[in-house]
């Protein structure tokens, strides 16, 4: 069975202090991984992918097979990124991309 | 255009009760996906829509939870004899297609309140 964990339900950081929200994940097959974010009354919306190797808004993610980890990581918080982010792993080669397993989510505060 | 649209926002019954919610995906998405959020925890898969079929209904908890698509784009998700643990936010989702590279857009989701 996949699963997904996230270890830290909480997150405190300073503003221009360094970030990294912890993932790991379980799964037999070639997962695909994805991290969601949901800031203060929006909805939940898609941050970056593994397979994209971009970065969105500073914050970059390697998938490490060995590890079995997706961290997601910025050198300088802001204020800004403060929200809920959710670690996520779909099947990349099945036909239902878009089943995804969720974390259960950790919430990051960016302090002033 | 408008986004993932969902109907009701809140919608609050009691134990025993049926209920419907509705989900309005972006114009053009063939694949919708329903998704349940417990207090605390992280989206679950209920079912996924691949045009007017169930594709994968493999999330849902039990045989009174039934979704449909009729016409492949609006979604129905329907709960009969409501219980108390049935209380979260349901999610719905939809995508271009179903296959890789097709990413998912959230609706705000329907906060179920079963008294």
């Amino acid at each position: 069975a996949q699963r997904v964990t996230q270890p830290e339900k909480l997150l405190s950081v300073f503003k221009g202090a360094p970030v990294e929200l912890k993932c790991n994940y379980s799964y037999s097959g070639s997962p695909e991984l994805f991290w969601y974010v949901q800031y203060s009354r929006q909805r939940l919306q898609l941050l970056l992918r593994h397979i994209s190797r971009e970065s969105i808004k500073g914050f970059t993610a390697d998938l490490n097979k060995g590890e079995t980890s997706f961290h997601l990581k910025k050198p300088f918080a802001q204020e800004e990124d403060s929200a809920m982010y959710y670690c996520a792993l779909s099947n990349a080669g099945g036909t239902s991309y878009g089943k995804l397993t969720f974390g259960q989510g950790t919430i990051l505060t960016v302090h002033p | 255009g408008a986004g993932v649209s969902q109907t009701p926002s809140n919608k609050v019954t009691e134990k025993g009760k049926y209920v419907e919610l509705r989900c309005d995906p972006i114009s053009g998405h063939t694949a919708l996906y329903w998704y349940r959020q417990s207090l605390g925890q992280g989206p679950e898969f209920l079912i996924y829509f691949q045009g007017t079929g169930a594709a994968d209904d493999s999330g849902l908890p039990n045989d009174r939870f039934f979704a449909v698509r009729p016409e492949g784009s609006v979604s129905t998700l329907k709960i009969q004899r409501t219980e108390r643990g049935d209380s979260a936010v349901y999610l719905c989702a939809s995508s271009l297609t179903a296959v890789r590279h097709s990413p998912l857009h959230f609706g705000n989701g329907t906060r179920l309140t079963v008294t």
